[in-house]
């Protein structure tokens, strides 16, 4: 079983869609979580970062993390075709060592 | 601007022709680290570096060779490649173990 699970997608939704996007994990010991966008020929590249339970909100995005289900979500609002892209989910513990869920395709049709 | 720099974007070899793929960063980032990523795999970490001179394996350290003898450099040796090695390689830095990635554009490397 892989420590971390992401739904590979590929996800299709219509412009000003809601995009909700999920990791779950097996390991009680990830405290900090992060989410990734990379476009196509592109290295990811931060988008959010959150330390423990709960909701953190910057603009049309919203991460969850909910540590007694091990599951992390991220919320986009009001999606746009720029929104189009691969997003990964990481996780990491104490020890430092960072895991990547497999990456979800999106794509926001006009 | 911060960036983190991979050299070169694109690679064609061939099996056994030993070859270096470069990585800088200008941010005085402390922790570096490579990584490979496949279709249905993710990202895999391949090996890790919290300061000048400490290295360590990661996931997938075999084939794999790093050296960090200054800060701002970290470069990734593939002493004798194989097709197997076939892959989109970023590396990434950030200023300590805990905080966020800052990633490079990626070395798409195709061994033959």
């Amino acid at each position: 079983q892989k420590e971390v699970e992401q739904d590979p997608g590929p996800l299709s939704v219509p412009e000003g869609a809601i995009v909700s996007l999920n990791c779950t994990y097996s390991n009680s010991a990830f405290q900090y979580f992060m989410w990734y966008r990379q476009y196509s020929r592109k290295g990811p590249e931060l988008l959010m970062y959150t330390y423990s339970s709960g909701n953190k909100e910057d603009g049309r995005f919203t991460a969850q993390v909910d540590k007694s289900s091990k599951y992390i979500s991220l919320f986009i609002r009001d999606s746009q075709p720029s929104d189009s892209a691969t997003y990964l989910c990481a996780m990491s513990s104490q020890g430092g060592k960072l895991i990547f869920g497999q990456g979800t395709e999106l794509s926001v049709k006009p | 601007e911060a960036q983190v720099t991979q050299n070169p974007r694109y690679l064609i070899t061939v099996t056994g022709k030993k070859l270096t793929v470069t990585c800088s960063q200008n941010m005085n980032h402390e922790y570096m680290s490579w990584y490979r990523q496949d279709p249905g795999l993710g990202l895999r970490q391949i090996y890790y570096s919290m300061n000048v001179e400490v290295t360590d394996k990661g996931d997938v350290p075999e084939g794999y060779k790093v050296s960090r003898k200054e800060k701002r450099n970290f470069p990734l040796i593939l002493e004798s490649p194989s097709p197997n090695q076939t892959s989109l390689y970023f590396c990434a830095s950030s200023s300590s173990v805990f905080s966020p990635l800052h990633f490079g554009n990626g070395t798409r490397l195709t061994v033959t």
